[in-house]
């Protein structure tokens, strides 16, 4: 069964440092792969994703991520980050049947 | 980009009373739209899959007699919890996905918190 583990339940950073959050997947196919943001009581934004190509992706916010598949791991990163980054960040990735399966999230912390 | 509305954002019912949830994606046709469970700190779960015009296609364990979806039109699916209990009692999220297939971004409605009392 497919499924996304994200170890790192809190992170926290001080503003300006660098960021990378770890998430890994299983699933038996070449996976679609995607990182969310959610800001506190708010629905989810898309930070960017992985379908084919070039593993290193760039997305919003200055966010990039790199697909690695003999590490099976989708992490994401951001070389600067700030106090505005701080927010609930998923890893998902999409099945077979179009359905996106999430990781149990993780919490970023900036310190001023 | 692509913007998912969601009403009402927070909604407080008695027990045993019923709520209904809009879900509307305001500058595209949704062919399809999902909606999600989510737990204090928690991630999101599938509850159900809702197509236009067919029924929805419901997550193991969700139970359809509870959680009522309609998906009328391209643009709205409505979930309705029916007599809703203080364990219903959560943060739902709907989201819509234009087009077919996981190449497709599903977009996320705000959500929407509900307290049963």
């Amino acid at each position: 069964a497919q499924s996304v583990t994200q170890p790192d339940i809190h992170i926290t950073v001080s503003e300006g440092a660098s960021l990378e959050l770890r998430c890994n997947y299983s699933y038996g196919a070449t996976p679609y792969l995607f990182w969310y943001v959610q800001s506190p009581g708010q629905g989810l934004q898309l930070l960017l994703k992985y379908f084919s190509g070039d593993t290193l992706v760039q997305g919003i916010k200055g966010f990039e991520a790199e697909f690695k598949r003999s590490q099976s791991s989708f992490n994401l990163r951001k070389p600067s980050v700030h106090w505005s980054d701080a927010a609930e960040y998923f890893c998902a990735v999409a099945n077979r049947d179009d359905k996106i399966i999430f990781g149990k999230g993780t919490r970023l912390h900036i310190l001023p | 980009g692509a913007v998912v509305s969601q009403h009402p954002s927070w909604v407080i019912c008695k027990s045993g009373t019923s709520v209904k949830i809009e879900c509307r994606s305001l500058d595209f046709q949704a062919t399809t739209m999902f909606w999600y469970r989510q737990f204090p700190k928690q991630s999101l779960m599938l509850m159900a899959t809702s197509n236009e015009g067919s029924k929805a296609t419901y997550e193991q364990g969700v139970e359809k007699d509870k959680f009522l979806i309609n998906h009328a039109s391209l643009t709205l699916s409505t979930l309705t919890v029916t007599s809703a209990h203080p364990e219903d009692s959560s943060f739902y999220i709907c989201s819509a996905r234009e087009g077919k297939g996981p190449i497709s971004i599903q977009y996320f409605g705000a959500g929407t918190r509900l307290s049963v009392l």
